[in-house]
């Protein structure tokens, strides 16, 4: 089946860099764009942006861009996500996504299970 | 950016219940707009995507209208297992912003 598999939960300092894994299995990966989504505690989810596996174009959200950076690694199916100059509000649940597209409409599935970061000093 | 905005923010409701969520957009998305559900400590699963169109293998009580900027999330008769957060989410343009959530609690 279908399924997005990410690392594990980390505990950041501020102002360091955390990078999230997501591998890909069940489809061809170089077929689906992924995203990636953030939902603080309490909070609806926030899209980050996306990364075509296929060409390793991407698109970051105005707010992420300079300190997000998304990549892939087709060999073994897998996206990243990097983040730097963490900040204590940089505390949340990190999504991957498989975008699915027909047409001009999109959506996201799977999600991976999430990976909890935690910045704190 | 687009605003997505949800009501209610949560309500409580019985099973058997009819229940309808309400998600307006900030400027029109067509009919660019997906339905998330979210249980605690799982990760958002997909219901449905153009406003209407069901995803394979979701109940049918579960159904969706609206285009433009008003848009409903309905389930006809609601299942223990359909407690959960329901979140909107614009597929328009970037970014792909989501509604904050409405939460269903057993009454």
């Amino acid at each position: 089946q279908v399924q997005l598999v990410q690392s594990g939960a980390e505990v950041k300092k501020p102002g360091a860099s955390l990078k999230v894994s997501c591998k890909a299995s069940g489809y061809t990966f170089t077929g689906y764009f992924i995203h990636w989504v953030r939902q603080a505690p309490g909070q609806g989810p926030e899209w980050m942006g996306w990364i075509n596996p296929n060409s390793a174009a991407t698109n970051y959200a105005q707010k992420f861009q300079g300190r997000v950076t998304m990549t892939r690694d087709t060999s073994i199916s897998t996206a990243y996500m990097e983040l730097s100059r963490l900040r204590s509000d940089d505390t949340a649940l990190y999504y991957c996504a498989r975008a699915v597209y027909s047409g001009s409409l999109h959506w996201f599935d799977p999600w991976g299970q999430g990976t909890l970061v935690t910045v704190s000093s | 950016d687009i605003q997505m905005t949800q009501s209610p923010s949560s309500l409580s409701a019985s099973v058997g219940d009819r229940v309808t969520i309400t998600c307006r957009a900030s400027q029109s998305i067509s009919v660019y707009l997906n339905w998330y559900q979210q249980k605690p400590g799982k990760a958002p699963k997909f219901l449905i995507y153009a406003a209407s169109s069901l995803q394979s293998g979701v109940p049918s009580r579960f159904s969706g209208s609206g285009a433009g900027t008003d848009f409903t999330l309905t389930i006809s008769s609601l299942q223990p297992e359909d407690f959960a957060t329901y979140y909107c989410q614009q597929s328009h343009s970037t970014p792909f912003t989501f509604g904050p959530g409405t939460k269903i609690d057993i009454k």
